[in-house]
């Protein structure tokens, strides 16, 4: 069975320029996660979906970031102009339903700079 | 907010040896889950155990157990015979109702498997 897939695995990117990070949940999932890793803060939810309704992001750090998640089987997050301090891991992470086990995908390292 | 706590940011065991991690946790809820996520150098992050809060028996997988102490809020892993593929950053994570349904992560253990 598919895991959780993300796309691209790897983004090096310029400070200024849009960045469109992808997800596809496993088949099935209706809950959708998005986290971020850092050195300094770990890792720390930015947002996540349920049914495709988007439920809590209070986790995203400005307007710069925005996500959407337009059916059940593709999310994306979006960063619009970046800056180098959102060089980070992005994983994106399903579950069955809120409360179940939470499965993330591969990650997408993002390094702006 | 919940807090996750692992005390121990460095860990090194022999292989076949055993091992134990710990993690503490701060929450007044009575119903939540907790989790053992393990992130080997490839930063995916795998499931290794999940512990529901009402259920008094500690989860088991294969070669790894935790010690679910309610009252003392603490969850524990125990990585018995340890294979040289365990090293890893292993997190432990919270997740209830009140917390928003999403994984609140301790810093993280590095564990390092000696031959």
């Amino acid at each position: 069975d598919a895991g959780v897939i993300q796309s691209p695995r790897h983004e090096v990117t310029e400070m200024g320029q849009e960045v469109t990070l992808r997800c596809k949940p496993i088949s099935g999932h209706n809950s959708l996660f998005w986290y971020r890793q850092t050195m300094m803060r770990g890792l720390e939810l930015l947002i996540y979906f349920n049914n495709n309704v988007p439920i809590d992001d209070s986790g995203m750090p400005e307007d710069r970031f925005s996500a959407k998640m337009p059916n059940a089987s593709f999310s994306t997050l979006k960063i619009q102009p970046s800056e180098p301090r959102d060089s980070a891991v992005y994983f994106c992470a399903s579950s069955l339903k809120l409360l179940e086990t939470q499965y993330f995908g591969p990650g997408t390292r993002l390094l702006v700079l | 907010a919940q807090t996750v706590t692992q005390s121990q940011p460095e860990m090194s065991v022999q292989e076949a040896e055993t091992v134990t991690l710990s993690c503490t946790y701060d929450t007044s809820e009575s119903n939540y889950y907790l989790f053992w996520y393990k992130q080997p150098p490839s930063r995916q992050m795998i499931l290794v155990i999940r512990q529901e809060a009402y259920k008094q028996q500690n989860a088991t997988e294969n070669r790894f157990s935790v010690n679910f102490q309610k009252a003392a809020k603490s969850f524990s892993l125990k990585i018995s015979d340890s294979q040289l593929g365990d090293t890893a950053m292993y997190f432990c994570a919270f997740m209830s109702t009140n917390s928003g349904y999403a994984l609140n992560f301790g810093k993280g253990t590095s564990l390092l498997v000696t031959p």
